[in-house]
């Protein structure tokens, strides 16, 4: 297995709402990260566990809440996101921290 | 100044054109230099991964890196209609860093 999914592909919530991006691979990789796409932007990073710790918050807002529960497993808590939040977000894995790979991304709207 | 400068373009080309992308950069603490192409609505995939300088070569995809100009290209020979992405560039200090993204090259090959 050489990829990294994510599920779900396509997300639309309230701000009230509480809901969870997932992420996972199966190439043993022990870095994962989560980025932010808005259109036509590049990615920003917001986290990175490494073997399994939280290792880099870029300052995110803390309605997003990261967890790591195992090696192949990444998921993205979102609480009282604001419409601002909307953006395709992308989880990625790397073996060694240099070359990453990332997923197909979830398209997320807030209304 | 931005620490990765990228012209967004959009380049447009016709088939079997050689096409040049380039990126520059003002940190020299950055020795990973990465392509990643990026299709609408998709993940980012990646293309080739270089450390510090000299070239690389993969098919019809050639990365150069050129440390003491602060300065990256990948050049695609007998450019295909399936090569229209946006085309980003990336690097980073050390592994299990942030990866810093160049704002991506839109390109478009017509047949």
């Amino acid at each position: 297995d050489t990829e990294v999914t994510q599920t779900p592909k396509h997300l639309v919530m309230g701000m009230t709402n509480k809901k969870s991006l997932k992420c996972e691979q199966h190439m043993g990789h022990r870095a994962m990260y989560w980025y932010k796409q808005k259109a036509k932007k590049p990615p920003e990073l917001m986290f990175v566990y490494s073997y399994e710790k939280l290792s880099i918050n870029e300052s995110v807002p803390s309605r997003f809440s990261p967890e790591c529960p195992n090696s192949s497993l990444l998921n993205l808590h979102l609480h009282a996101l604001q419409p601002e939040d909307s953006a395709l977000y992308l989880c990625a894995s790397s073996l060694g921290g240099l070359e990453q790979f990332f997923g197909p991304g979830t398209r997320l709207t807030v209304l | 100044q931005k620490e990765v400068e990228q012209d967004p373009g959009p380049l447009s080309v016709p088939e079997g054109a050689i096409v040049s992308l380039n990126c520059t950069y003002s940190n020299s603490a950055f020795q990973y230099f990465m392509w990643y192409r990026q299709y609408s609505r998709k993940g980012p995939e990646l293309l080739m991964y270089t450390y510090s300088s000299g070239n690389k070569e993969d098919g019809r995809f050639t990365a150069q890196v050129d440390k003491s100009s602060k300065y990256i290209s990948l050049f695609i020979r007998d450019s295909q209609p399936s090569d229209s992405a946006t085309y980003l560039c990336a690097m980073s200090r050390q592994a299990g860093t942030a990866l810093i993204f160049g704002k991506g090259t839109t390109l478009s090959v017509s047949s």
